[in-house]
């Protein structure tokens, strides 16, 4: 019954080798948000969707970019991925409706870069 | 900068025990959640208190709010080993659509020990 689900939930990649995770979701939910977590540390927001209606936070680097083709799918591409990139990634949907402010967060992805 | 500032850190505590952790923020807010992790998983959403109410139960949690102070307080009472886990509060940032993104604090990691 994973309403939030991530693939994969562990990836490794090479510094520099461009990678993809993503997400699905099957809540019907309007909103979609990328999380970066380090070790140890608060989930920091990248950015989100509203809809098809792309938010970037002001401070995520441009080496992280995001596509959502369709309401249940979601993904975080990176670029060229540094060493500085190892996290967990986590995936997050919600209604996006005045009386409802939960966010419902998958199991995430641990990306390690070698 | 991170919203919320939470602490302890780091508690632990035996089976049976109350655990409280507390939340403190900078701005004013809409609302203010508790989330919980498990070690390496997605993040759990426990409970929302809205910036007018004062104090709110579900289950064996209990949250409070003081505005004034600008802090909230999450108490686990009677707790569990399977209450192991990371505990965020997190403030949200209302977006004009009816949906908001959240500013999570530090955390507070309880080891509960049989």
């Amino acid at each position: 019954d994973a309403m939030v689900i991530q693939n994969p939930r562990y990836q490794v990649t090479q510094f520099g080798k461009p990678v993809t995770l993503s997400c699905s979701q099957t809540l019907n939910h309007n909103v979609m948000y990328w999380y970066q977590q380090k070790s140890s540390q608060a989930p920091k927001l990248l950015f989100h969707y509203y809809d098809k209606d792309f938010n970037n936070e002001a401070d995520t680097p441009d080496n992280f970019q995001s596509r959502r083709p369709n309401t249940s799918f979601c993904f975080l591409d990176i670029r060229s991925p540094g060493l500085g990139d190892a996290a967990m990634y986590l995936c997050a949907t919600s209604r996006g409706s005045l009386d409802s402010y939960e966010q419902y967060f998958g199991p995430g992805t641990r990306l390690t870069v070698t | 900068s991170q919203q919320g500032e939470e602490d302890p850190q780091a508690l632990s505590i035996q089976e049976g025990e109350n655990a409280t952790m507390n939340c403190s923020y900078k701005t004013s807010i809409n609302n203010l959640q508790w989330y919980r992790q498990n070690s390496g998983r997605g993040l759990v959403h426990l409970i929302l208190i809205r910036s007018n109410e004062r104090e709110k139960h579900s289950g064996r949690l209990r949250v409070t709010l003081d505005t004034s102070k600008k802090s909230s307080s999450l108490l686990i009472t009677a707790s569990r080993a399977a209450d192991t886990a990371s505990y965020f509060c997190a403030t949200d940032w209302a977006f004009s659509g009816g949906y908001n993104k959240l500013i999570f604090g530090a955390g507070t990691r309880l080891a509960v020990h049989p």
